[in-house]
């Protein structure tokens, strides 16, 4: 399978604890970006990477929310001291760059969703 | 600011029937991409069709059609010969290149049941 992968697929936990989830994206591409998908809403951006560098952050994204993409490659989304209004899907997607804006779309992952209780 | 509107929260057709889903949008943006993601039960988002701004061509690909129409800022959606599997939520999006066409922005989506 050599699309974007997600680890893992349902996470349950109590609040106050801290969770991390995992994203690979496809292979050759640069750009990775998390979103969030609230139940009947359509995903929002949080962040995107392109390779290692974290270039953009939504004002969604608050300060228990971390993404690192250390060796631009796979990603990790960590989110410290988890509250019920984190309890969404987390969707990762990956795309090529976009340098001659010919290749825009992204592909997603299947999304880890999270419940926080 | 950018933003996608998809009016239709839920449609049920019977198979066989043609269905159309709706999009509307708004940008200040120049130069824009539109999609369409298709998101199963399962989970993950689809990719369907990006269409350009300039590129006000309508598209068809097999059961699927796409009517892109500047005049009124709509990026519709057709199914012809509707089956159960075409069931899902289905995304209509917009990127732009203010934002560097990175940040993508989501509608609401239209769930589709197709009822056998």
């Amino acid at each position: 399978d050599t699309g974007v992968s997600q680890d893992p697929r349902h996470k349950i936990t109590k609040r106050g604890q801290n969770v991390t989830f995992r994203c690979d994206p496809i292979s050759e591409h640069n750009r990775l970006y998390w979103y969030r998908q609230t139940l009947g809403q359509g995903p929002e951006f949080l962040t995107y990477f392109q390779n290692e560098a974290q270039l953009e952050k939504s004002r969604l994204l608050s300060d228990r929310f971390s993404a690192e993409r250390p060796k631009g490659s796979f990603s990790t989304l960590e989110i410290q001291r988890t509250e019920q209004g984190d309890s969404a899907m987390y969707l990762c997607a990956s795309s090529l760059g976009a340098q001659r804006q010919g290749r825009t779309e992204a592909f997603f992952g299947q999304g880890t969703r999270l419940t926080v209780v | 600011a950018q933003k996608v509107t998809q009016a239709q929260t839920e449609i049920s057709v019977v198979e066989k029937e043609d269905v159309t889903l709706d999009c509307v949008y708004e940008t200040r943006d120049t130069t824009y991409y539109l999609f369409w993601y298709k998101q199963p039960p399962s989970g993950e988002l689809v990719f369907l069709i990006r269409r350009n701004s300039f590129d006000e061509q309508n598209e068809i690909s097999g059961r699927y059609s796409w009517n892109f129409q500047k005049s009124t800022s709509s990026f519709n959606f057709t199914i012809t010969a509707s089956q159960v599997v075409d069931s899902a939520v289905y995304f209509c999006a917009l990127s732009g290149n203010s934002g560097g066409y990175q940040k993508v922005t989501f509608g609401t989506g239209t769930k589709l049941q197709v009822i056998p």
